[in-house]
């Protein structure tokens, strides 16, 4: 079974909107951290934001958010008034606590700022 | 700043060649990763590494080999290089344990083979 499913190869979004890009996580591991990654087309990854299993509260890290919903196992980026510069591959990883070495990437999403 | 380098961004072989890919991390991480990247597939891990000379197959090891003789670096190394390793190589580090360390990406070396 997949450990990261991102079901939206492709989103547009109109500049100065949000756009959610969707993650869905699978793990009997209590302890996991989850993580998105930019791509943008020079190919560096840069890394945007982090949430922790145990975290209470929704991460935050300024236009980005992440709407974690445990129960469903899922974590999806939320990329408030979106940019020009926003237009990107973007990635969702899962480090698991008990095997912590190991990163899981889903397949990515492109996404497209129209202006 | 914190950085990791890889050693080409661009790299052109032949069919048969023996390809290094070299990466350097200078925050002094026990993990190092090599990820390979293609379209539609995300980051498949070839190897990592959480110590000097330690090494651990990822989940498509088969025609790649690595080397780990320093903390700070670790090299790729396809044999012999065969068209279908024309890809995005994507090297990484991060701290050796808990879920809470995010990876650091180099910039990225992209191999094309004739």
């Amino acid at each position: 079974a997949q450990k990261i499913t991102q079901t939206q190869p492709g989103m547009f979004v109109q500049e100065k909107e949000a756009v959610t890009l969707d993650c869905t996580y699978d793990t009997s591991d209590p302890s996991y951290g989850l993580f998105w990654y930019k791509q943008p087309s020079s190919g560096e990854m840069i890394f945007l934001i982090y949430q922790g299993s145990y975290d209470q509260q929704n991460a935050t890290e300024g236009r980005y958010s992440l709407n974690f919903q445990k129960a469903r196992k899922s974590a999806n980026l939320v990329i408030s008034a979106s940019q020009l510069g926003d237009s990107a591959m973007y990635f969702c990883a899962m480090r698991e606590g008990a095997g912590g070495n190991q990163f899981y990437f889903g397949t990515g999403t492109s996404l497209t700022v129209i202006p | 700043d914190v950085k990791v380098t890889q050693s080409s961004r661009y790299l052109v072989k032949r069919t048969g060649e023996k390809v290094f890919l070299e990466c350097v991390q200078d925050m002094d991480h026990e993990n190092m990763f090599w990820y390979r990247q293609d379209p539609g597939l995300g980051l498949r891990l070839i190897y990592f590494s959480y110590d000097v000379k330690m090494k651990e197959k990822g989940d498509i090891p088969e025609g790649y080999s690595v080397s780990r003789e320093k903390k700070e670096r670790f090299s790729l190394i396809l044999e012999s290089a065969s068209t279908n390793q024309t890809s995005m190589y994507l090297c990484a580090s991060s701290l050796l344990a808990g879920v809470t360390g995010e990876l650091f990406f180099g910039e990225g070396s992209r191999l094309t083979v004739l």
